[in-house]
C-alpha cells in the first residue's frame, strides 16, 4: 500500500547544479501537487496538476519546472539550484470528486550549498 | 486569495489534559473544506480531521474535534485526553471548492508539546 512515493529522501546540491525530484502515486488520483516547507512558513504551493496534461503555477514557482509525465507521475525540476531552494519538498495527490483529501509523500529534504 | 492564520506558534499541554489550537481564515468563497494535518518528527503529513463548509455539525474523530464557526471564519481543533504521541506540528489548511482538485492553503503551524 505505497500511496505517494517521493525520491530521493535526502539530497545535497551545490549552487548551480540541477536535479529532478520524482513523485509517483498508485491511487489512480487525477490531481497532484508540489509544496515546499520552510521553518515558520508552513507549506506553500509550488506547482500543481489538476489533471493529466495540465499544470499550473502556485505561490512560489520561480526557479522550478514541472512535468506531469502520466497520470501516476509528477516531477519537479530545479534547473540551477540556489541556496534559497534549501527546503523540504512534499508531493501530494487527490481524487477529483472523491473525499477531497490530499495524501502526502514522505518528503524530500534538499540542501543547496 | 485565501489566507489561513494560526496565531499560536507553540503550545504545551499536560498528558491527559485538553488543549485547543486556533485557526482563522479569510475567503470570499462559499464552498470549501477545512482540514487539520499533523506532522510528527517523522515529517509525514497525517490528516487529523476535515470539515465541509456546508455542514453545520462540527466534525469529530475520536479524541479530536473541531469548533467550526463559519460566520466568524474560525476553525479550532480540540484535542481531548492528550497523549505523548500527539506531540507534533499541527497545520490548519483550506481547500477552495468541492471538486477535490484544488490546492491546499496552509497556516504556518502550531508546535504542540505534550508533557508527561
Amino acid at each position: 500500500n505505497a500511496g505517494v512515493t517521493q525520491t530521493p529522501k535526502f539530497q545535497v546540491l551545490k549552487t548551480g547544479q540541477s536535479m529532478t525530484l520524482q513523485c509517483a502515486q498508485d491511487m489512480n488520483h487525477n490531481s497532484m501537487y508540489w509544496y515546499r516547507q520552510d521553518p515558520g512558513m508552513g507549506l506553500r504551493l509550488i506547482y500543481y496538476s489538476a489533471s493529466e496534461g495540465t499544470t499550473d503555477k502556485g505561490e512560489v514557482p520561480n526557479g522550478y519546472n514541472v512535468s506531469r509525465l502520466n497520470k501516476r507521475e509528477f516531477s519537479l525540476r530545479l534547473e540551477s539550484a540556489a541556496p534559497s531552494q534549501t527546503s523540504v519538498y512534499f508531493c501530494a495527490s487527490s481524487e477529483v470528486g472523491g473525499p477531497n483529501i490530499q495524501y502526502f509523500g514522505a518528503g524530500t529534504r534538499l540542501s543547496v550549498l | 486569495a485565501q489566507t489561513v492564520t494560526q496565531s499560536q506558534p507553540e503550545m504545551s499541554v499536560q498528558e491527559a489534559e485538553t488543549v485547543t489550537l486556533s485557526c482563522t481564515y479569510d475567503t470570499s468563497e462559499n464552498n470549501y473544506y477545512l482540514f487539520w494535518y499533523k506532522q510528527p518528527p517523522s515529517r509525514q503529513m497525517i490528516l487529523v480531521i476535515r470539515q465541509e463548509a456546508y455542514k453545520q455539525q462540527n466534525a469529530t474523530e475520536n479524541r479530536f474535534s473541531v469548533n467550526f464557526q463559519k460566520a466568524a471564519k474560525s476553525f479550532s481543533l480540540k484535542i481531548s485526553d492528550s497523549q505523548l504521541g500527539d506531540t507534533a506540528m499541527y497545520f490548519c489548511a483550506f481547500m477552495r471548492g468541492y471538486s477535490g482538485n484544488t490546492p491546499l492553503v496552509f497556516g504556518k503551524g502550531t508546535r504542540l508539546s505534550v508533557i508527561a
